[in-house]
């Protein structure tokens, strides 16, 4: 089955450490991102990339990072520098970035926990 | 960006129709209108989008009125599978439209 698969589904880390969110998709999809939900609100974008090797901030870059090395992959790193990580993490393709008609494809989410 | 209004909640009862409104009054002749939701602990699902006519798939339909001010999303026979939160979204062609900005939406509960 075609889909984006996100893990691991629950993610518990201590406050200062690293982590990275996987994020693979095998919709052949050329644009990929990354957004953060908290409770009760809506998605934010963090980061997207448009195309293999490239990729730019969203609205809430800071504290994150993300490599696109290949096509059906896009990992999220949430850093030490993240002030709030605890939040839900959702990974998202579509098949190209730039014409608004064509849907964003999501994945289940990853719920990261810091204490 | 263009904004949207949502309720924040709805009701509705198993196989009856359910009508969620969305005013977007600053919304401009270049924004498209789409929708998604969000079943609990899930990733959001595309439902449908539309400019200016009509619009139905599998899953819903959309009714846009004439000056494009308003929306509204129709699920015919509401199931218990439709309780989710419905997000409103303009996108706009051009500039930054590859994001899609959630607002809260409408929680929707479907009783047996």
């Amino acid at each position: 089955d075609g889909g984006i698969t996100q893990s691991p589904k629950y993610l518990f880390r201590k406050e200062g450490q690293n982590v990275t969110l996987s994020c693979e998709q095998n919709l052949n999809h050329d644009a990929m991102y990354w957004y953060r939900q908290d409770p009760g609100q809506g998605l934010r974008l963090i980061y997207y990339s448009q195309i293999v090797n490239d990729f730019q901030k969203g609205d809430i870059a800071e504290g994150y990072s993300v490599s696109r090395e290949k096509k059906e992959s896009f990992p999220l790193t949430v850093t030490s520098a993240q002030k709030n990580p605890t939040a839900f993490y959702l990974c998202a393709s579509s098949r190209t970035a730039n014409q608004i008609s064509y849907e964003q494809y999501f994945g289940p989410g990853t719920r990261l926990t810091v204490t | 960006d263009a904004k949207t209004t949502q309720p924040n909640s709805m009701e509705s009862n198993e196989e009856e129709p359910v009508h969620l409104p969305c005013n977007h009054s600053t919304i401009s002749g270049t924004d498209y209108i789409h929708w998604y939701r969000q079943l609990p602990s899930q990733g959001p699902e595309y439902v449908i989008h539309g400019l200016t006519s009509n619009v139905n798939n599998r899953m819903a339909s959309l009714a846009i009125a004439e000056d494009r001010k308003s929306s509204t999303l129709i699920l015919h026979r509401a199931t218990l599978r439709d309780a989710a939160v419905y997000y409103c979204i303009l996108r706009r062609s051009g500039g930054s439209n590859y994001k899609l900005t959630f607002g809260k939406g409408t929680l929707l509960t479907v009783n047996p």
